[in-house]
């Protein structure tokens, strides 16, 4: 099936410790993203990527850190876990940097304890 | 920087009726918009969208309607259905890499 695909699906960890979140779309897109999804379900970008390149790093702490191995794959490492870290961290995908519909992973739900 | 608002955070009908989701935006300069579903659990869909230089768009028993004026966008969906319960957001483009900024969601459910 064609889609974007974030593992893992849950995500339980405690304070303190650094955990990844991986992502892979098999659309032939050029434009990854991450989002943060709260509890209120506020979806808020993080970062995006065309390309391999960093082309958005909204206000976000340092100790996320995202890679992009290849422009089908955008990964999201986050160090010294924070309990306000607990959220569902969605992956998206398009065509181009244009205006075009995102398409979205099943997300992660993250929580700290 | 832009700021995207839905007006009621839930809203019910009833089975059969039609559901009308309301939108605000504050960026004039925005000319993307975009409808998504989230169901419980899942990513959320997209739905449908238009651009600036359209005023009204339909698909499959939806219908999303602009108004540039007063920066108003809205979704209309026919003979709601009870797969039609999810959360709705409305995204619009804003900043320098014209992104979507979402709003804070509308909890749809219908009623049987």
């Amino acid at each position: 099936d064609t889609a974007v695909s974030q593992t893992p699906k849950y995500l339980v960890t405690q304070m303190g410790n650094d955990k990844s979140i991986k992502c892979e779309q098999n659309l032939g897109h050029d434009t990854m993203y991450w989002y943060k999804q709260d509890s209120k379900k506020f979806l808020k970008i993080m970062f995006s990527y065309n390309n391999k390149e960093l082309i958005i790093n909204e206000t976000v702490p340092n100790r996320f850190s995202p890679k992009s191995p290849d422009k089908a794959h955008l990964n999201l490492h986050i160090n010294s876990l924070e309990l306000g870290d607990s959220a569902v961290y969605f992956c998206a995908s398009k065509a181009g940097t244009g205006n075009s519909p995102l398409h979205f992973g099943n997300g992660t739900r993250l929580t700290v304890t | 920087g832009e700021s995207v608002g839905l007006h009621l955070p839930t809203l019910s009908v009833q089975e059969g009726d039609n559901s009308i989701i309301n939108c605000a935006y504050s960026n004039s300069a925005s000319d993307y918009f975009i409808w998504y579903k989230q169901e419980s659990g899942k990513g959320p869909q997209f739905i449908i969208d238009i651009r600036s230089n359209m005023d009204k768009r339909q698909g499959q028993r939806v219908t999303v309607l602009l108004n540039k004026t007063v920066k108003h966008l809205s979704l209309q969906i026919a003979a709601t259905q009870p797969g039609d319960s999810a959360v709705y957001f409305c995204g619009v483009n804003s900043g320098s890499a014209r992104q979507l900024t979402f709003g804070s969601g509308t909890q749809l459910t219908v009623l049987p």
